[in-house]
């Protein structure tokens, strides 16, 4: 157990729809990053927050939105669902927002789109 | 921009046998090196790192050199078990943010 916690574990939902997708990082974790997975894609880095600011951008589609709530906890918002978002969606978080430290993840939401 | 290639899987080896998994990079900077394992149905979790040139990160066995001349960064294990079974993704990190750039991930199959 890494101590990432993700919800929910499985999500289905239509194309065009919205969801929400929430992370709650490691105690006294600052950082959270967010990646999605694809058997196409492989392991895609979307975003990352430190202390509530976001601090890096990866291949982040301007339908996906995220933040960091002031317990640190954040939330990734996807919207106008398409079937090519299906995919896992892991969140990570680290002590610092530079350095080597390691990188601790969720278990994932799988997400679903019909 | 910054990227990692590994080799494709699936690598299927027998108990026992020997393993190597070939990584390689290009780094706008100076990075740092990882190896993640990802079991299955779970997420990733760190095997191992190295911060700098000729470094050797070791975990549970596995080892992997930093080799600044030749931007690798070879994961291997002398003799794997059926539980080494997952994926494993080569990654690096640069710069003061820690984005972290992964490689497409190479699925190990051990039998007995």
């Amino acid at each position: 157990d890494s101590g990432v916690t993700q919800t929910p574990k499985h999500l289905i939902t239509a194309t065009g729809q919205r969801v929400t997708l929430r992370c709650s990082p490691r105690s006294g974790d600052l950082s959270v990053y967010w990646y999605q997975q694809s058997l196409d894609q492989g392991l895609q880095f979307l975003i990352q927050y430190y202390n509530g600011e976001e601090r890096a951008k990866g291949n982040i589609l301007e339908r996906f939105s995220a933040q960091q709530f002031p317990d640190l906890h954040s939330e990734l918002n996807l919207s106008s669902l398409e079937l090519g978002d299906s995919a896992l969606y892991f969140c990570a978080s680290s002590v610092l927002a530079g350095g080597p430290s390691e990188q601790y993840f969720g278990p994932g939401t799988r997400l679903t789109v019909t | 921009g910054d990227s990692v290639t590994q080799m494709e899987g699936p690598v299927t080896l027998s108990e026992e046998a020997f393993l190597t998994i070939n990584c390689t990079y290009t780094a706008t900077g100076y990075p740092s090196l990882f190896w993640y394992v990802q079991y299955p149905g779970e997420g990733l979790q760190l095997l191992l790192k190295a911060t700098k040139a000729d470094d050797k990160g070791s975990n549970k066995g596995f080892e992997a050199t930093y080799r600044k001349e030749t931007t690798s960064f070879h994961l291997e294990k002398g003799s794997v078990q059926v539980s080494d079974s997952a994926v494993y993704f080569c990654a690096l990190s640069v710069g003061g943010y820690q984005k972290v750039t992964f490689g497409i991930g190479t699925k190990l199959q051990v039998i007995p």
